[in-house]
Parts: structure tokens; sequence; C-alpha cells
């Protein structure tokens, strides 16, 4: 079990760029989680998946975001035209089944410019 | 909607003391409940959990007890470590989702 792994963990950016994040959950595992957090908040849900059908997204994953799980392995979150407000850790989490605990990744923090 | 709150921190606690940390939350239907620990630079780690009512979820000397009627669900340690201090996120998964609500941690730190 080598856990969440996500790429890069830091990420510099200039305003109006395009990012990309990847994220490999735990190998069994179906569900897949993306989440948001800020200095000195709580991660907030964005999106979640489970195999490769994306289930639920938050209101805060805006036009400029998207995400996807082609295989029902790895997950990849675009964010398009980035803005400073967008300065965050990014976390992926994952889980299995019906089991409601999830694992996290380490993060990739997004610096916006 | 569904939500979490915790005691805002920061928590400053000496060696051996006893700790607790207060979460309380709001949501529909019958959540899951867990407690979370960040320490420095690392990433999110599951600390303990409980899924039903009156459940107790324990680990590494930490519990905290799923209380229906107080809508809370703090945690306690009876004697603290320096080796504790780190950031502690109570959360919940609502009943017929998957996704977390967190809510916006506490640092704890203890003194030698």
């Amino acid at each position: 079990d080598t856990g969440v792994s996500q790429n890069p963990r830091h990420k510099i950016t200039k305003r109006g760029q395009n990012v990309t994040f990847r994220c490999d959950p735990i190998s069994e595992h179906n569900r897949l989680y993306w989440y948001r957090q800020t200095l000195g908040q709580g991660p907030e849900f964005l999106t979640y998946f489970q195999n490769e059908a994306q289930l639920e997204k938050s209101r805060l994953l805006s036009d400029r975001f998207s995400a996807e799980r082609p295989k029902g392995s790895f997950s990849t979150l675009e964010i398009q035209r980035t803005e400073q407000g967008d300065s965050a850790m990014y976390l992926c989490a994952s889980s299995w089944n019906d089991r409601a605990e999830q694992y996290f990744g380490p993060g990739t923090r997004l610096t916006v410019t | 909607g569904d939500s979490v709150t915790q005691m805002e921190g920061p928590v400053t606690l000496s060696e051996e003391a006893f700790l607790t940390i207060n979460c309380t939350y709001t949501a529909t239907g019958y959540p899951s409940l867990f407690w979370y620990v960040q320490y420095p630079g690392e990433g999110l780690q599951l600390l303990l959990k409980a899924t039903k009512a009156d459940d107790k979820g324990s680990n590494k000397g930490f519990e905290a007890t799923y209380r229906k009627e107080t809508t809370s669900f703090h945690l306690e340690k009876g004697s603290v470590q320096v080796s504790d201090s780190a950031v502690y996120f109570c959360a919940l998964t609502p009943g017929g989702t998957y996704k977390y609500i967190f809510g916006t941690g506490t640092r704890l730190k203890v003194l030698a």
C-alpha cells in the first residue's frame, strides 16, 4: 500500500495560465475525492468520482475547473485561466466502497502570481 | 446546511495535561464523524471515527464519543505529549453522501 500520491507537490503559475494536477489513489480504492484547503481553514469539498463517473460537484467548482478520472484509476484536476484566488492546497483522497474513511494525499500547493 | 464547528485555537498545554477539543455538528440524517490530524509538513491522517450514535472511536490514546443528543464529537486525551502538537480537524459525512465536511481545525501546541 503506497498511499495516495499527488503531483506536482508545488506549482507556481502566473495569473491566466492553465494548470493540471494529478492524483493516484490507493490502487484498490474505487472512490476518489478532490478538496481545496486555504490557510487556516479546513478542506472544502470540490468533487468526487466513483470509478470513472463524476457523481458530485460542489458549487465551488466553477466553470474554470474540470476533473476527470478516465479509466477509474488516476484523476486529473485542471484549472483554466488561473486567478490569484485559486492559490490554495489541492488535496486528493480515496476510499473503498462503503468504507466511510478517506485517505489523503500530501496535496499540491498552488501559488498564482 | 450541514456544518462542523470546532473550538478555536491555538490550544497550548503542558506535557501530560488533559486535552479536550470541542466539536459540534449540524447535519441531516445520520452522519459518520471523524477526527483527522495534520502534523507539521504532512498530510491529513485519520485519527479516529464513529459511524453511529454512542459509538466511541479511539486511537493512540485519543477518544471521541458520538453524542447525538448534543450533536457533539469532542476529542479527548488523558495525557498529551509534545509529539501530539498538530492541527486537529473534525469532519462528518452527511447521510447519503460520501463527501467530507470539515471544521476549521484546532491547532494544539504541547510544551515540554
